[in-house]
């Protein structure tokens, strides 16, 4: 089945403790991309990436990393996480960048 | 990306047309415009875009005015389960090397509510 996965789906930690959310696609997409979800602000993208090796930052990349060494995976780090991080986390997925992107379940993260 | 402007909300029998206007009069002549929608907390869902000329598919149809400044998702026989956030945002066509077609912004969308 075609998809897009995220790895943990809900996750509590607390301030500063490193964590990584993996995301995961099957689908042989370029284009990969990270959105958080924040209650009046709906989706933000933090970082995309067009291709293995090549990532971008989109509006909110402040406190987050990425990497694309693979091109089925593209993880989110949050080296220092801070409770304004707190939010519901989307990856997705496209064939090259500006097409219909495919959407991954989502991950709730709460940092205390 | 161009900005699009959408309602709030919106209300709808269940059975009858569902009419959602986007606005988004800065689109350049190389963006999409793309329809999504997400119900409750789940990953949002493509439902449908199109470039300047009005497209059906099996979800939805869309109406794309001929200066393109604005457009219209139709759903045309809602149902209880189409109750969701309808977002419309623009973008610039694809293509790997494009590195203007990575950015997206989602903007705060349309909650619609279908009723019985």
């Amino acid at each position: 089945e075609a998809q897009v996965t995220q790895n943990p789906r809900y996750l509590i930690t607390v301030t500063g403790k490193k964590l990584t959310v993996t995301c995961s696609q099957n689908m042989n997409h370029e284009y990969m991309s990270w959105y958080r979800q924040d209650p009046g602000l709906g989706l933000r993208q933090i970082y995309y990436s067009m291709n293995v090796e090549v990532t971008d930052k989109g509006d909110v990349p402040e406190g987050y990393k990425v990497s694309r060494k693979e091109k089925r995976n593209f993880p989110l780090i949050l080296e220092s996480p801070s409770p304004n991080q707190t939010s519901l986390y989307f990856c997705a997925s496209s064939f090259a960048g500006g097409n219909e992107q495919f959407f991954g379940p989502g991950t709730r993260l709460t940092v205390l | 990306d161009a900005k699009t402007t959408q309602p709030t909300s919106m209300d709808c029998a269940e059975g009858r047309a569902a009419n959602l206007p986007c606005n988004h009069s800065t689109i350049s002549g190389n963006e999409y415009v793309y329809w999504y929608r997400q119900i409750h907390s789940q990953g949002p869902q493509y439902i449908i875009h199109g470039l300047k000329n009005n497209e059906t598919n099996e979800m939805a149809s869309l109406i794309i005015t001929e200066d393109r400044k604005s457009s219209t998702l139709i759903l045309p026989h809602a149902t209880l389960r189409d109750t969701a956030v309808y977002y419309c945002i623009v973008r610039v066509a694809g293509g790997a090397y494009n590195t203007n077609a990575g950015k997206s912004t989602f903007g705060d969308g349309t909650t619609l509510t279908v009723k019985p």
